[in-house]
């Protein structure tokens, strides 16, 4: 497996509902960032992860809870969720300050989430 | 207020010839712009960047122009190809008055190029 992946791929939940989306990377990167993408809007950066430590939280509400138990692997837990978080979760990772914030992020193929 | 725009929420090009997809930006700090095309299902896909101290950078098909003072930049592709249907998005990043590199896209301009 290469490059950056995402499960699942759709998920649909309810507002009671307790769900987790999971994103691994296979690059030897040392950040992780979650984004959001709603329709007709820019990708909004959620959370970054760098050498497993949170250094960004991008007023999030509390409902996104995310986890990052190595360089490797990041999950976003979802609980209670609204119908207005419906949206594209994009993951991406990069080499997070070896290049004096030059560095590109890849992406993953993202989790389109529908709650009900 | 959005730093980095993308005005054009779409574009049409024949195929074989050029398109230019625009983007502008008000943050003075950023110093790194990038590129991404996104084809529908799937995660942005990075396509090209340019540092700021470089008005141009090339890449076979995709060159990418930065004009700081007009705090402008702009990818032309040619000759365009079906295959570069998508949707294109500009990113920056630069201000790190939070502490971390963070990218700003823009809202993305859907290039259709008809066959």
């Amino acid at each position: 497996e290469t490059g950056v992946t995402q499960t699942p791929r759709h998920l649909v939940m309810g507002m009671t509902n307790k769900k987790s989306l999971k994103c691994e990377q296979h690059l030897g990167h040392n950040a992780m960032y979650w984004y959001k993408q709603s329709a007709k809007k820019p990708l909004e950066l959620m959370f970054v992860y760098n050498f497993k430590e949170q250094t960004e939280n991008n007023s999030v509400p509390s409902r996104f809870s995310p986890e990052c138990p190595n360089s490797s692997h990041l999950f976003l837990h979802l609980h209670t969720l609204q119908p207005e978080d419906s949206a594209l979760y994009l993951c991406a990772s990069s080499n997070e300050g070896l290049a004096g914030g030059q560095e590109t992020q890849y992406f993953g193929p993202g989790t389109r989430l529908l709650v009900l | 207020d959005q730093q980095v725009k993308q005005n054009s929420p779409s574009l049409s090009v024949q195929e074989g010839r050029i398109s230019i997809l625009n983007c502008d930006y008000t943050n003075s700090m950023f110093d790194y712009f990038l590129w991404y095309k996104k084809y529908p299902a799937e995660g942005p896909t990075f396509l090209i960047s340019i540092s700021s101290i470089k008005d141009k950078n090339e890449d076979g098909r995709f060159t990418v122009f930065l004009n700081k003072s007009a705090k402008h930049l702009s990818l032309h592709i040619v000759p365009s190809q079906p295959g570069d249907s998508a949707v294109y998005f500009c990113a920056a990043s630069g201000d790190t008055t939070s502490g971390t590199y963070k990218y700003i896209f823009g809202t993305g301009t859907r290039l259709k190029v008809l066959a």
